[in-house]
């Protein structure tokens, strides 16, 4: 069936350096990306989310990039601090499949001083 | 704080223990959800409310049962539940329609069945 997954399911930085988490999705009609970072004992928050009609938004430190040739989504977080340090996870939706997020194992974000 | 409360935060409970988990939201979304999320494992769908109404049920075995009183309440009532079903079981609400998908989540409910 369709999926939505991580290349990765840990990953550990410097602080400072910058960080890059990486996503695969197979479902074609996806066409709304979106990443949560969940820290210990708290509930997924959003970090960024994409529309299928573009290929690269930027936050604060944060940019997520879309390659839907490849059905491939990233996550690249700048300076990465301390509190980075997180489980970060892809999710996708389309508009057939109403306003639900197909979520992905998710990438656990380690940083080291 | 994300706006969506969840309690208790832990609860241990026995195989033959009948037991609701609470989740409320304060931002006025009309939808939510109830997710189950274990380790190593994608976040799984198990019921979605829309405007109280259930829209959706992941194929959730009926020792679950949601309840949706009104649009800001969701409870999760639970009955001889097995060990497998240990897990964080997550709530959340959004807005629908809406420009974006964006879900809002609690901070979750730690369940270990003994």
């Amino acid at each position: 069936g369709e999926s939505v997954g991580l290349h990765l399911p840990t990953l550990s930085v410097q602080e400072g350096d910058n960080s890059i988490i990486n996503c695969a999705y197979s479902n074609s009609a996806s066409d709304y990306f979106i990443w949560y970072k969940q820290e210990s004992g708290k509930g997924p928050q959003f970090i960024i989310d994409i529309r299928s009609n573009m290929d690269k938004r930027q936050g604060q430190r944060v940019t997520v990039l879309l390659n839907k040739t490849v059905k491939h989504l990233s996550l690249q977080i700048a300076a990465t601090q301390p509190g980075d340090s997180a489980v970060y996870f892809c999710a996708e939706s389309n508009s057939n499949s109403g306003y639900a997020l197909n979520f992905g194992k998710g990438t656990s974000l380690l940083v080291t001083p | 704080e994300t706006g969506v409360t969840q309690t208790p935060r832990h609860l241990v409970m026995g195989m033959t223990n009948k037991k609701s988990l609470k989740c409320e939201q304060h931002l006025g979304h009309n939808a939510m959800y109830w997710y189950k999320q274990s380790a190593k494992k994608p976040l799984e769908l198990m019921f979605v409310y829309n405007f109280k109404e259930q829209t959706e049920n992941n194929s959730v075995p009926s020792r679950f049962s949601p309840e949706c009183p009104n649009s800001s309440h969701l409870f999760l009532h639970l009955h001889t539940l097995q060990p497998e079903d240990s897990a964080l079981y997550l709530c959340a609400s959004s807005q629908v329609p809406s420009v974006n998908y964006e879900q809002y989540f609690g901070p979750g409910t730690r369940l270990t069945v003994t």
